[in-house]
């Protein structure tokens, strides 16, 4: 099992531009999260989604959007990137005891 | 508002000395606790979990934490540190929801 995958592993961005980040795990689990993770702050959620076909706002969700396009795969769009969205964007999934695996991150910067 | 508190954010030990990373949270129901540990340039990786049971719990490499109820702590425990254990180390609550939250990270740095 690869378990959770991320693409791209990094990224660099001018401000405006568009990217999607995107995340696939292969463990059958029904949830799956996009975090950020800035110096300081530990992990904040920015969307959720508790089963395909649902996605929630987290705590940070302005200025993002997703997609649970299925059960496997859960992509995080930036429609118009701007500085404070540099930061390290971390993918996970879980079951339903909400231990959740984690991707290997995406490290983001945005001139 | 359900929250997770880590007041020691940088903590720094010798090698051989004894570990405790403070972790409370603010909720007096039931909850699920998870401490993760993410290694330089790595992503998170869980160390330990509690759901119910034995309030002591064991994870992996030597750790431990103690639920106590009472003091809606969390603690995270380990006899003899390593030079390895050297990582930013993370408290996960489950507030009864479809989520978690995270505490906001305490890093520790072992000397050798």
């Amino acid at each position: 099992n690869a378990g959770v995958t991320q693409t791209p592993k990094f990224q660099v961005l001018k401000t405006g531009q568009s990217m999607t980040l995107q995340c696939a795990q292969d463990m059958n689990h029904n949830s799956m999260y996009w975090y950020r993770q800035d110096p300081g702050m530990g992990l904040r959620l920015i969307y959720y989604s508790a089963s395909e076909g649902t996605t929630d706002k987290g705590e940070v969700p302005n200025g993002y959007n997703v997609s649970r396009l299925n059960k496997r795969e859960f992509s995080l769009r930036l429609e118009s990137a701007a500085p404070s969205q540099t930061s390290v964007y971390f993918c996970a999934s879980s079951i339903r005891d909400y231990e959740e695996y984690f991707g290997p991150g995406t490290r983001l910067t945005v001139l | 508002a359900q929250s997770v508190s880590q007041h020691n954010h940088h903590v720094i030990l010798s090698e051989a000395a004894s570990l405790e990373l403070g972790c409370n949270y603010s909720y007096g129901g039931t909850v699920n606790l998870f401490w993760y540990v993410q290694y330089p340039g790595q992503h998170l990786q869980l160390l330990l979990k509690y759901f119910s049971g034995d309030p002591l719990v064991k994870g992996i490499k030597g750790f431990e934490a103690e639920f106590i109820k009472s003091k809606f702590s969390f603690n995270l425990r380990k006899p003899s540190v390593q030079w390895s254990d050297t990582a930013e180390y993370f408290c996960a609550v489950n507030f009864g929801n479809e989520k978690l939250t995270f505490g906001t990270g305490t890093r520790l740095t072992i000397i050798p």
